[in-house]
């Protein structure tokens, strides 16, 4: 079983719609989750975190964990063609950060 | 505020040769540092970790080693490369807490050839 899923893509999305992203975790010792953008050819960036159960919303992203389920997902709100990229989900267990595969996610204008 | 360059950008190889990357932090102190390698199209995989000057944890045995001369400094080597050594190298920090996430260097990508 990997340590961290994601859900398979590519992801295209119309320009303004919402765009789910999902991730689950198969460590229950797991304590911080990240997402992360990758443009192609580019290094990853932060742009989420979160740490305790529920929502956590920045500007047209809205992060939200379950650790019961041991799932965390990434809303994208009014999708823009430069949100079109690679999201990676992160999960932390003391010092290190494990990688899911990533989620490709095309916006059409 | 930190900072964390790494270099160089690109570079082409020839399969046998040796090779050396290096990252540097600025703006913190006592960072944990971590190399990655992402191979086209692939997830990203954790090679080496370090929490401390001289401190070096490998996580794939493989055809690489890594070193931490300096609190703030990560080097990534190799004696002899092999075609599968392609790929994307990314270095990253992050503090020793556990809610802070690792911020990458913009990477090298390597060719073997």
């Amino acid at each position: 079983q990997k340590e961290v899923e994601q859900n398979s893509g590519p992801l295209s999305v119309p320009e303004g719609a919402i765009a789910s992203l999902n991730c689950t975790y198969s460590d229950r010792g797991s304590q911080s989750f990240f997402w992360y953008r990758q443009y192609s050819g580019k290094s990853p960036e932060l742009i989420m975190s979160i740490y305790s159960n529920g929502d956590k919303e920045d500007g047209r992203f809205t992060a939200q964990l379950n650790k019961a389920s041991q799932y965390v997902s990434l809303l994208i709100r009014d999708s823009q063609p430069s949100d079109s990229a690679t999201y990676l989900c992160a999960v932390k267990r003391v010092y290190k950060l494990s990688f899911g595969a990533g989620t490709t996610v095309t916006v059409r204008a | 505020s930190q900072t964390i360059h790494q270099w160089p950008a690109t570079l082409v190889q020839p399969v046998g040769s040796p090779l050396s990357l290096e990252c540097t932090v600025e703006g913190t102190s006592n960072p944990n540092l971590y190399w990655y390698r992402q191979a086209a199209g692939r997830g990203l995989q954790l090679l080496f970790y370090s929490v401390g000057i001289g401190q070096i944890s490998s996580e794939v045995p493989q055809n690489l080693s890594a070193s931490r001369p300096q609190d703030r400094q990560f080097i990534l080597s190799s004696k002899k490369l092999l075609l599968s050594d392609s790929g994307f190298y990314l270095c990253a920090w992050s503090l020793d807490r556990q809610n802070y996430g690792y911020t990458f260097g913009s990477g090298t990508r390597l060719t073997v050839v």
